[in-house]
């Protein structure tokens, strides 16, 4: 089945910073999507994005899907984007949504 | 109006009882599915229902029983329960896909943290 990796594992950021997450998938995709698991648990829906660049606010994300990448960029990061940020896929065909392993990110004020 | 609904959102029990947790989504989707969330953070795929027919089933002890009376709902039941079963398990829903996928977007719900002891 398809393996979907992130990178960094970790990441702390000053209040502020820019910062660009990274998803490598080993599979075509019909369907890649970015969550951010918050300090609460909640799993919220960031983008879906099999291919092509969206912006929503300070977050963007950009998929390669030929090249079989994502990134995630967060500008002027906040305190509350801290928290687990995961990319899923699903291969051309599939039907299981794979997730990453995340990355976890803090934000010190 | 919550999209997709879990309850309960805690569960705490012994080991060997039996347990139930209910999702509801109101979305209008035709695929649900339960995903188990380890300690260490990773989600993993249980099992996925669409429009009431059981299309993935990962290997998961036969203990756990997943059951989808409509498909608006979908139900996971775990008979004797045991110490590593401890999870937070997600439901979710989404949309049947476009050509060449048959899933779109995967909508969460709040997710039920067990804790057998």
């Amino acid at each position: 089945g398809i393996q979907v990796e992130q990178s960094p594992p970790d990441l702390i950021l000053q209040e502020g910073a820019n910062s660009t997450l990274r998803c490598n998938f080993s599979d075509s995709v019909n369907n890649l999507q970015w969550f951010h698991q918050n300090p609460w648990g909640q799993l919220i829906n960031l983008f879906y994005i099999p291919s092509g660049t969206k912006q929503n606010g300070r977050l963007s994300a950009t998929t390669v899907a030929t090249e079989r990448y994502s990134l995630l960029y967060i500008s002027s990061s906040q305190t509350t984007d801290s928290g687990v940020y995961f990319c899923a896929a699903v291969s051309t065909g599939g039907f299981k949504t794979i997730f990453g392993a995340g990355t976890r990110l803090f934000v010190k004020a | 109006d919550t999209a997709v609904s879990q309850t309960p959102k805690y569960l705490v029990t012994q080991m060997g009882n039996d347990k139930s947790i209910k999702c509801e989504q109101n979305l209008g989707h035709d695929t649900m599915y339960w995903y188990k969330q380890d300690s260490k953070k990773f989600l993993k795929i249980m099992f996925s229902y669409n429009n009431k027919e059981l299309i993935i089933n990962e290997t998961v002890p036969n203990r756990f029983s997943p059951k989808s009376p409509d498909k608006a709902h979908l139900n996971l039941h775990i008979n004797s329960l045991e110490l590593g079963d401890s999870a937070v398990y997600f439901c979710a829903s989404s949309p049947s896909g476009t050509s060449g996928s048959s899933t779109g977007e995967l909508f969460f719900g709040e997710g039920s943290r067990l804790t057998v002891l």
